[in-house]
């Protein structure tokens, strides 16, 4: 069960798109869509943001973004905003041997 | 509106078994579907899924963990408690409980993230 791999980090400017990379297998990014996004500002937990590649729950603006090709998943946060600046983790469920996995998460800067 | 909330000890000492509660309200273990999680993130570091329960009492682990896990539901009182054996200064972490709504609702995702329990282990 390894993580999947995402960039340490990621910096753009206030108004700015900026894509962060999800990197997996054909065993688990490859195979299943269930494929999510979390944000999470110091100190506080987890908050989705994307499910099932490109789907935004409630609440969550449309600047956010998701997609996927082949093995690597991308989540997009365009119109960059400083209340975006926070760590970004991917995950997936990728079945009832892989089961839910995250990425090492990826510290978005808004400069 | 559902939250949910952790609870239990903030210091164990190594070979120590930890127990951890999470108490939700806003939805039910008893719908159909429905699931909670348990993931830690240790200090400055990333994310790690350790265990879920289903609705039906279906119970999934972390493979690499599975033989010190035990989660467990208790529906009437709205909790899941998850036990961890064999404590080790390497499972320090802080440790989430979360909801994983029907598939159809967030497509097996954490919809909802209880606020965190801070796990230290140290003699």
């Amino acid at each position: 069960q390894s993580a999947l791999t995402q960039p340490p980090s990621a910096s753009g400017s206030p108004g700015q798109s900026v894509t962060i990379s999800c990197t997996g297998t054909s065993g688990d990014v490859g195979s299943y869509n269930y494929v999510s996004w979390y944000q999470q500002h110091p100190g506080k937990a987890p908050k989705l943001m994307i499910y099932e590649v490109s789907k935004r729950p409630s609440g969550v603006p449309d600047r956010f973004s998701g997609s996927k090709s082949g093995n690597t998943a991308s989540l997009t946060v365009s119109g960059l905003q400083a209340e975006d600046e926070a760590d970004y983790y991917c995950g997936i469920y990728a079945g009832t041997n892989n089961l839910w996995v995250f990425g090492g998460g990826t510290k978005l800067t808004v400069l | 509106q559902i939250t949910l909330k952790e609870s239990g000890p903030t210091l164990v000492k190594p070979t120590q078994t930890l127990t951890l509660t999470c108490t939700f309200s806003g939805f039910s273990l008893d719908t159909s579907a429905v699931g909670v999680g348990w993931i830690r993130q240790p200090p400055g570091k990333a994310l790690e899924w350790l265990a879920l329960i289903y609705w039906d009492d279906e119970k999934r682990y972390r493979p690499s963990l599975k033989s010190r896990l035990t989660i467990t539901k208790d529906t009437s009182k709205n909790q899941v408690v998850l036990t961890m054996t064999n404590m080790d200064p390497v499972d320090t972490a802080t440790y989430y409980c979360a909801h994983r709504p029907p598939i159809a609702t967030a497509g097996n995702a954490f919809a909802m993230w209880g606020q965190g329990t801070m796990v230290t282990v140290s003699s």
